[in-house]
């Protein structure tokens, strides 16, 4: 998708382990968010920034972290992936009122 | 009660039908609302803005009611291309965040 740039688009992981998953975005917006989708369920809002340098807890923030060090970058780190984080990651970003661009998604699975 | 809310379906609907989705949302201040659409494993992509106005894209129309608290997404004509499932997203205005729907699934049947 342009604009929205997510990498990796697949990943496994063994429990325990840690990894960045990373977005960046040329669309110059503002907001950006971290979403998990697990099967059959809906969106589950982990983190967003509403602009550079701040960040706020959403519905599941448990087991992760994250980074907007500059307005076009924002990254989330499992520091000790567990199973139950086994799912497909979501970035997206919106400007505004404006509706949300998301991003090809991170397909990760945690043995 | 949820921020937004939306009957998760399944809808099956016969191919030439009409069909018609609810969301409902909780902050009567929102500012800005959208449906999106979901192809399964896929990111959701924006199918259309709603207006207060109501406003008609093809086959797809959307109505905004405020004093209800809910927006609709009208399809006509079905079509099989159609199955996916429909997200309904609200925006409350500054900075607060965007809120999903868990989305409604419509499964179109030959």
């Amino acid at each position: 998708n342009a604009g929205v740039t997510q990498t990796p688009k697949f990943q496994v992981l063994k429990t325990g382990q840690s990894m960045t998953l990373q977005c960046a975005q040329d669309m110059n917006h503002n907001s950006m968010y971290w979403y998990r989708q697990d099967p059959g369920m809906g969106l589950r809002l982990i983190y967003y920034s509403a602009s550079e340098g701040t960040t706020d807890k959403g519905e599941v923030p448990n087991g992760y972290n994250v980074s907007r060090l500059n307005k076009r970058e924002f990254s989330l780190r499992l520091e000790s992936a567990a199973p139950s984080q086994t799912s497909v990651y979501f970035c997206a970003l919106a400007g505004g009122n404006q509706p949300q661009h998301f991003g090809d998604g991170t397909r990760l699975s945690i043995l | 009660r949820k921020e937004v809310e939306q009957d998760p379906g399944p809808f099956n609907v016969p191919e030439g039908a009409t069909v018609a989705f609810n969301c409902t949302y909780s902050n009567s201040a929102s500012q800005s609302f959208f449906w999106y659409r979901q192809d399964c494993r896929k990111e959701p992509k924006l199918l259309m803005s709603v207006y207060s106005s109501g406003n008609e894209d093809g086959r797809f129309t959307a109505q905004l009611n405020r004093a209800s608290q809910y927006i609709s997404l009208l399809i006509r004509d079905s079509k099989l291309s159609d199955s996916a499932t429909y997200l309904c997203v609200v925006y409350p205005g500054g900075y607060q965040k965007v809120t999903f729907g868990t989305g409604t699934k419509l499964q179109v049947i030959p």
